[in-house]
């Protein structure tokens, strides 16, 4: 079967910095994705990986190894506005999106 | 820029009626889907588009419908409402389904069916 795997839930500290993993196994793999979905809203999206490496905008940065099935969302300088859970999803060979439970981060002051 | 607007916000409705959540596009973007968000499962797919004229079946299709009679329209209906159908339903777009670019949502339909 097709499964995403992330943390329940993370907390950090406002100004640190924090790192969200995710690991795949999928049928075939066509991208990674990133989004960011506060209480309440619509999941946004945040990053695309296809090829191995960190893709790097602004704050957040997304890394992916596809050998080993595993990305990851790094957030710098955290603020409290960055409280909400970050999604994983991967494009299986059908083009279809599987989704991660999602990850989600609490900001302390 | 409206993008996609979904309606209603949120229903209650009684087990056995039917309902349809609404969603447009102005983005003209080519796919369409609707997925179901509920507490500890990630979004599960339920019908998609990849264009106008065409509709395919996700993940969890059974007890919902769809059309896609344009490009700017895709109603989702449930025929006989039951109470694991309570959810939280998001319609999203895309300029086409391969495409590298992100998924845009609409703002999300909350439905309790008692």
């Amino acid at each position: 079967g097709q499964n995403i795997d992330q943390p329940t839930e993370m907390t950090a500290t406002e100004g640190a910095i924090v790192q969200i993993n995710c690991t795949y196994q999928t049928s075939g793999f066509n991208g990674l994705f990133w989004y960011q979905q506060h209480a309440g809203e619509a999941p946004t999206f945040l990053s695309y990986n296809v090829l191995d490496g960190l893709e790097e905008k602004g704050r957040f940065s997304s890394f992916l190894s596809r050998s080993k099935g595993y990305s990851y969302l790094l957030l710098k300088e955290l603020q409290m506005k960055d409280s909400a859970s970050y999604l994983c999803a991967v494009r299986d060979s059908n083009y279809q999106l599987i989704w991660g439970a999602g990850t989600k981060l609490i900001i302390k002051p | 820029t409206a993008g996609i607007t979904q309606a209603p916000t949120s229903q209650i409705l009684a087990a056995g009626r039917s309902m349809t959540l609404r969603c447009t596009q102005d983005m003209r973007h080519n796919a369409m889907y609707w997925y179901r968000q509920d507490l500890g499962l990630g979004l599960r797919l339920i019908h998609y588009s990849n264009t106008a004229g065409t509709t395919g079946k996700g993940e969890v299709p059974d007890g919902y419908s769809v059309s896609r009679a344009n490009t700017d329209d895709f109603p989702l209906t449930l025929a006989s409402a039951v109470p694991s159908q309570t959810s939280v339903y998001f319609c999203a777009s895309s300029p086409s389904s391969g495409s590298t670019g992100e998924l845009f949502f609409g703002e999300g339909s909350r439905l309790t069916v008692l």
